[in-house]
C-alpha cells in the first residue's frame, strides 16, 4: 500500500538559509499534518491542511510557511535557518477524522 | 487548548511480562485517541486507536482502555517481547476545526530479556 513519501530523507544547511520539505501524502487523504521532533522530544504540531486549505496553526515559526498544491502534495518552506531548527519533520496525512499515517521523515541539520 | 499527560517516562520489564502507560487528557471534547510506536530515528507508527464511544479495543497482545469520565486512557501490552521496546506517544485529537493530534511525552519502553 501506498504511504506517505518525504524528500529529501536527510538535509544539512548553514544558518541562515532556506530549506523546502516535500510530503505526498497517501491518495485520497484529505488532510495534510507538519510536525517536528527534536531529540528526545514529542512530535510538536506546526500546521494542517485539509482540502489544500490551511486548516490549523500550531507553533509555527513565523520564519516558516507551508502550503498544499492541487495535486495535494505539500511543500514545508523554512527560511532565516537556525541551529535550534534541526530536527526531525513528518509529514502526516489522514481521511476526514481517521487515522494520521506519518512519513518516513526528513532529517534537518542546520551547521 | 488540549494537554495530554503520558506516564511512566521510562518503563523497563521482563520479557514476557505486562506493560501499562498512562495518558490524561484536559479537553473533554476529545473524541479519537491513537497510540503510536516509534524506534530511533523512525516514524511513529499507529498501532492502536480509540474513539470516545467505546471503552475498550483490543489487538491481540495491545489493549487500550478509555475512561471519559476521568478522561484518561491507557495502553496495555501483554508477553512483551524484545522487539515491544520502543518509544511509545499517547495522542488526542480536540473536537475543534483542524483535527490535529497533541501528543503526550513519550514513554520508553525496555523490555529485557
Amino acid at each position: 500500500a501506498a504511504g506517505v513519501i518525504q524528500s529529501p530523507r536527510h538535509l544539512i544547511k548553514e544558518k541562515r538559509e532556506t530549506a523546502t520539505l516535500k510530503c505526498y501524502p497517501i491518495p485520497r487523504h484529505d488532510t495534510v499534518y507538519w510536525y517536528q521532533q527534536g531529540p528526545g522530544q514529542d512530535p510538536q504540531f506546526l500546521i494542517s491542511f485539509y482540502e489544500k486549505m490551511q486548516s490549523d496553526k500550531g507553533s509555527i515559526p513565523d520564519r516558516f510557511s507551508a502550503q498544499q498544491f492541487s495535486d495535494y502534495h505539500s511543500e514545508l518552506n523554512m527560511s532565516s535557518l537556525e541551529l535550534g531548527d534541526s530536527a526531525l519533520y513528518f509529514c502526516a496525512s489522514s481521511p476526514t477524522n481517521t487515522e494520521a499515517f506519518f512519513g518516513q521523515g526528513t532529517r534537518l541539520t542546520v551547521v | 487548548g488540549e494537554n495530554v499527560e503520558q506516564h511512566p517516562s521510562t518503563l523497563s520489564v521482563q520479557e514476557g511480562d505486562s506493560a501499562v502507560i498512562k495518558c490524561t487528557y484536559s479537553d473533554s471534547a476529545s473524541n479519537y485517541f491513537p497510540w503510536y510506536k516509534q524506534e530511533l530515528g523512525k516514524r511513529p507508527q499507529l498501532i492502536i486507536d480509540i474513539r470516545s464511544n467505546v471503552g475498550e479495543k483490543k489487538d491481540q497482545r495491545i489493549a487500550v482502555t478509555l475512561n471519559k469520565t476521568a478522561k484518561h486512557f491507557s495502553l496495555h501490552i501483554t508477553e512483551t517481547q524484545p522487539e515491544d521496546s520502543a518509544v511509545y506517544f499517547c495522542a488526542a485529537r480536540p473536537m475543534e476545526y483542524g483535527n490535529k493530534l497533541v501528543f503526550g511525552a513519550g514513554t520508553i519502553l525496555r523490555v529485557k530479556s
